[in-house]
């Protein structure tokens, strides 16, 4: 597509229950990134996926937080259990490949709400 | 590791104003150099980058300088306006590691009032 395109936009749930957030990068762009923007916290790197391996996890919060990338197209991540601390925007980009040499491009973000 | 340190804001300035907002860095290897923004209601979108030492980036009048010898990267514009008013992020990449992720600094927020 065009652009980056996450889904939900915005998901309210209430603790305690699991939550996928989807995201469509732009298509040919073989790195896809995870981040989580809080307030008074910055963007928080979560994972980032080279094609449909994820070299580098290191940034994932807890096991309760997992993702996956099929096709080396569209990424879920999952949060189970959510808790209350989980509540952000969830923010996904792609660039056409590692970031050490391309600019990311960002989705509009997943702001997730944990009741 | 790797890390990017930005001024806290908020910064509120008015219109014509000098903005300057600084940004250091701690990176092993050869980093590549951004300004992200983020303006209200949107997502995070390029501002300006810079790949080697010395390299200046610009765009839409902000200007910032890639300097090795005291590892900043800090953002100017010589005239602010109101739609200047956003979320500012400086982020670093390293070419050693190529793959990994960009990491952002945690942002700073310019208001700029007519």
């Amino acid at each position: 597509g065009a652009g980056v395109s996450q889904s939900p936009s915005n998901k309210v749930t209430e603790k305690g229950k699991d939550v996928e957030l989807r995201c469509d990068p732009i298509s040919g762009h073989t790195a896809l990134y995870w981040y989580r923007q809080s307030l008074g916290q910055g963007l928080e790197f979560l994972i980032y996926f080279q094609g449909n391996s994820a070299p580098d996890k290191s940034g994932l919060p807890s096991d309760r937080f997992s993702a996956e990338r099929t096709g080396g197209s569209v990424s879920t991540l999952t949060i189970q259990r959510t808790q209350q601390e989980d509540s952000a925007v969830y923010l996904c980009a792609s660039s056409l490949q590692g970031a050490g040499a391309n600019v990311l491009t960002f989705g509009a973000g997943s702001r997730l709400t944990v009741l | 590791g790797n890390s990017v340190t930005q001024m806290e804001g908020p910064v509120t300035l008015s219109e014509e104003a000098f903005l300057t907002i600084n940004c250091t860095y701690t990176a092993t290897g050869y980093p590549s150099l951004f300004w992200y923004v983020q303006y209200p209601g949107e997502g995070l979108q390029l501002l300006l980058k810079a790949t080697k030492a010395d390299d200046k980036g610009s765009n839409k009048g902000f200007e910032a300088t890639y300097r090795k010898e005291t590892t900043s990267f800090h953002l100017e514009k010589g005239s602010v306006q109101v739609s200047d008013s956003a979320v500012y992020f400086c982020a670093l990449s390293d070419l050693t590691q190529a793959g990994t992720a960009l990491i952002f600094g945690k942002g700073t927020t310019l208001s700029v009032s007519s």
